[in-house]
């Protein structure tokens, strides 16, 4: 089956630096891999995704770049703000068989960003 | 439609005891996935349906473990003859169809003394 690592563990940043967190999976067959926030006692909320048919995508401060051969990908965070402070999940989903569309996550990234 | 819901949000039970939560996922979404997350961890997959079927179990869920979707629209997750190792959060999320984005429940924090 699917494994996602995702590095590093914990991350801590200044206000405005920049952040970057990456994942490899191990699936070829993976096509579907969304990046998720979640605050300390709240549910995880996907923040951006990205599929294989693109290699970057980019929605305001953050951006999702994609390896395919290499099979990672990579969430950056530019001009961070306390409020990013959270942890960040990236997951990787499979295009077809009998595990299409299970999502697996990697083990987060616990990101503090110092005023 | 609030989103997914979950019920109930704290659970304290005996070992040995049998639980079961309840995920209400949004309407119109085929699909739901149950999850356990542990402190400092990525959420962990157990299950998960398109309507009522389900597709996959993980091969990590003992027998005490199970899941249903009946018509297709709430899920129940039963925990049978819990054990201390069994504490853990548990999500449930929704989606409209596979590979599109996964909307999470607030989970069920499940504890057995």
């Amino acid at each position: 089956g699917e494994n996602v690592e995702q590095h590093p563990s914990t991350l801590s940043v200044q206000e405005g630096d920049s952040a970057v967190i990456k994942c490899t999976y191990s699936d070829s067959a993976s096509n579907y891999f969304p990046w998720y926030k979640q605050e300390l006692g709240k549910r995880p909320q996907l923040i951006i995704d990205i599929r294989s048919n693109v290699g970057e995508k980019k929605d305001q401060r953050i951006a999702v770049t994609l390896n395919k051969t290499a099979k990672h990908f990579s969430l950056h965070i530019t001009e961070t703000q306390p409020e990013d402070s959270a942890v960040y999940f990236c997951a990787a989903s499979q295009a077809g068989g009998t595990s299409y569309g299970k999502l697996t996550f990697g083990q987060g990234t616990i990101l503090t960003v110092h005023p | 439609d609030t989103g997914v819901s979950q019920d109930p949000r704290h659970k304290i039970t005996k070992r040995g005891q049998n639980v079961t939560f309840r995920c209400d996922p949004i309407s119109e979404h085929n699909r739901l996935y149950w999850y356990r997350q542990t402190l400092g961890q990525g959420p962990e997959f157990l299950t998960y349906f398109q309507n009522e079927a389900q597709l996959e179990k993980s091969r990590l869920l003992s027998d005490r473990f199970s899941a249903e979707r009946p018509k297709g629209s709430f899920s129940t997750l039963e925990i049978q003859r819990t054990e201390q190792g069994d504490s853990a959060m548990y999500l449930c999320a929704s989606s409209f169809r596979a590979n599109t984005e996964a909307f999470f429940g607030q989970g069920t924090r499940l504890t057995v003394v």
